[in-house]
């Protein structure tokens, strides 16, 4: 089955620099790739998502881009904010439907 | 905007109860999902159900669980015989297409 392994486990920013947070993927069928927040006691909330035929999305302060060849997608939060801070998860899927694989979350704190 | 809400937020019940934890869905969603997260861990598929049917489950999800879907609108998860090892949040989620919305969690707690 397919394996999402999630770097780093924890990261501090100053608030105003940029976090970047890495994932890769085992199974070269996984062709969804959705990023997720969480807030302390809180659900997961999808921030944001991209497709194996895209190599890279933005949507204002936040960009994923993914690499299939090497199996790897990235989570780019530029001029971060207090209210950043949280656990980010990714996760790789291969189709409607199916399962989410999760990686094991990255705590992200931004420093005032 | 439409959520996916769970009840209760918060179980507690003694090792060998069964317990039934209750979703509903986003109203037009055919897709839904139970995962489990252990306190500080990474959240983990549990079961799909799609079409009145099991599509998909994991290696936790043996004979101890089901799922069900009584009516239109509700989405449950049972565990007949808890263990310790089954505490945990658990989270439904429903979707359309590709993108799974989750709901607010039950923390269940099993002494």
């Amino acid at each position: 089955g397919e394996n999402v392994e999630q770097h780093p486990s924890t990261l501090s920013v100053q608030e105003g620099d940029s976090a970047v947070i890495k994932c890769t993927y085992s199974d070269s069928a996984s062709n969804y790739f959705p990023w997720y927040k969480q807030e302390l006691g809180k659900r997961p909330q999808l921030i944001i998502d991209i497709r194996s035929n895209v190599g890279e999305k933005k949507d204002q302060r936040i960009a994923v881009t993914l690499n299939k060849t090497a199996k790897h997608f990235s989570l780019h939060i530029t001029e971060t904010q207090p209210e950043d801070s949280a656990v980010y998860f990714c996760a790789a899927s291969r189709k409607t439907g199916n399962q989410f694989y999760f990686g094991t979350g990255t705590s992200l704190t931004v420093i005032p | 905007e439409p959520e996916v809400t769970q009840t209760p937020s918060h179980q507690v019940t003694q090792m060998g109860q069964e317990v039934i934890l209750r979703c509903v869905p986003i109203s037009n969603h055919l897709y839904f999902y139970w995962y489990r997260q252990i306190l500080g861990q990474k959240v983990e598929f549990l079961v799909s159900f799609y079409n009145n049917e099991i599509s998909e489950k994991s290696e936790i999800f043996d004979d101890q669980f089901s799922v069900e879907r009584p009516d239109g609108s509700n989405f449950t998860l049972k565990i007949r015989s808890t263990k310790l090892e089954d505490s945990a949040m658990y989270f439904c989620a429903s979707s359309e297409a590709l993108w799974q919305y989750f709901g607010p969690g039950t923390r269940l707690t099993v002494t």
